[in-house]
Order: C-alpha cells, then structure tokens, then sequence
C-alpha cells in the first residue's frame, strides 16, 4: 500500500543536539512538506519542496534545515539553534501542478520530539 | 503566517447529538478542506471541496464551501465515540503558489 512512513515515532534529545526525522513516500508524489503542531494551534508549515533538488522556507523554517536528494525522501533536522523544538512533526505529500500548485496533502503519522 | 479562523476550539457533546463547526478567512479560496486528527495521528482527508456552493457528504458527514468562497462549514450527523479528534479545515488559494493554509483545529469530545 501506498504512503508516508516517518520514524521515530518518538525521540528524545537533550538540549544543544541536532535530530533528524525521516520521511518516506511511495506515493510517487511531487511535493512534500514539513509541520509543526504544537497544542491548541494549527498546523505551521517548516519547509516544503516540489521537486527534487529544491526547497523553500515555509512559516516557521529558523532553527531547521532539509535536504530533498531523492523524490521519495526529505528528512527534517531540527538544529540545536530551535529555541522550542519541542513538538509533533508532520510530514506530508501531495502532486503539484503548475497550474493550480499542491493538491490535496496525504499525511504521515507523525514524530513527537521531546526536548529534555 | 496567515491561519484560518476555525470554530469552535472545542466541543463536549453527547453521543447522538448533531456537531456543526466552521472555518472562515478574509480572503477568497479556490479550495477548501476538513481534516480529521486521530491522538498522536496525522491527520487524514474527510472531504474536499472546490467550487462555491457546493455541498458534499461522506456518511455522516456533510461539508459546504460558501458562496463567499471565504468560509465552509462541517457538519457531523448522529456522533459516535470514534468521532473523538481534532478537525481541521485547511484552504487554498489561487496566489499562494499553491500552498494550504490551516485553520487552528476543533477538538471534539463525545460522551457515550
């Protein structure tokens, strides 16, 4: 079955380290995103990429960096320079157009981490 | 970044009561969305809409997109325990490069 697999599922960090969170799809889509959740709020977009080799800062992208070498992968670090890492993170996918941009968002299930 | 503006923030309802939520923006959209979020779940896809005025239903559930194009609204029929979750709606529009944009969430609470 086709999807979006991101690992871990938890992490714990202390403060001062970098973490990186994978992303998977076999979906065989274009685009993919990165969000942040965060208790009693939206969901706030990092980073996102429509094609392979390119990214572009989304709402939130200080303190985090991304990387997008394959069209099935783009692993999120969050660097010691996030003041609040602590969060759930959201990766998604979607095909995108040139015409009417990102279609409807097929989500992973998301990696909680914890900052201690 | 621009949010939608999405109500009500919650909502402790019994089981078999009807729930009604709604999303609003200053600005037009080509596109409108609901989402639902199961604990510790990303979200998943209930019902998408894209033309003004147009009703959709999915069971018991049932979307609208507003003639305005500047809201939309969701509708839960007869809500069972597993309702439990958070709704989000999440629009696009047609100068955003195509990028959505989320409203704030509904967190629902059924009482069996």
């Amino acid at each position: 079955d086709g999807g979006i697999t991101q690992s871990p599922k938890y992490l714990f960090r202390k403060e001062g380290q970098n973490v990186t969170l994978s992303c998977e799809q076999n979906l065989n889509h274009d685009a993919m995103y990165w969000y942040r959740q965060d208790p009693g709020q939206g969901l706030r977009l990092i980073y996102y990429s429509q094609i392979v080799n390119d990214f572009q800062k989304g709402d939130i992208a200080e303190g985090y960096s991304v990387s997008r070498e394959k069209k099935e992968s783009f692993p999120l670090t969050v660097t010691s320079a996030q003041k609040n890492p602590t969060a759930f993170y959201l990766c998604a996918s979607s095909i995108w157009t040139d015409l009417s941009g990102a279609n409807v968002l097929t989500f992973g299930a998301g990696s909680r981490l914890t900052v201690l | 970044g621009q949010q939608l503006n999405q109500s009500p923030q919650s909502m402790f309802i019994q089981e078999g009561e009807d729930v009604s939520m709604n999303c609003t923006s200053s600005s037009i959209f080509n596109t409108w969305l609901w989402y639902k979020q199961d604990p510790g779940e990303g979200p998943v896809l209930l019902i998408a809409l894209y033309k003004a005025g147009e009703l959709t239903s999915n069971g018991r559930l049932t979307a609208q997109f507003g003639i305005t194009r500047k809201d939309s609204f969701l509708n839960i029929s007869a809500s069972i325990p597993s309702d439990v979750g958070i709704y989000f709606c999440a629009g696009r529009r047609g100068n955003q490069g195509g990028k959505l944009i989320f409203g704030q969430g509904t967190e629902l609470s059924v009482k069996p």
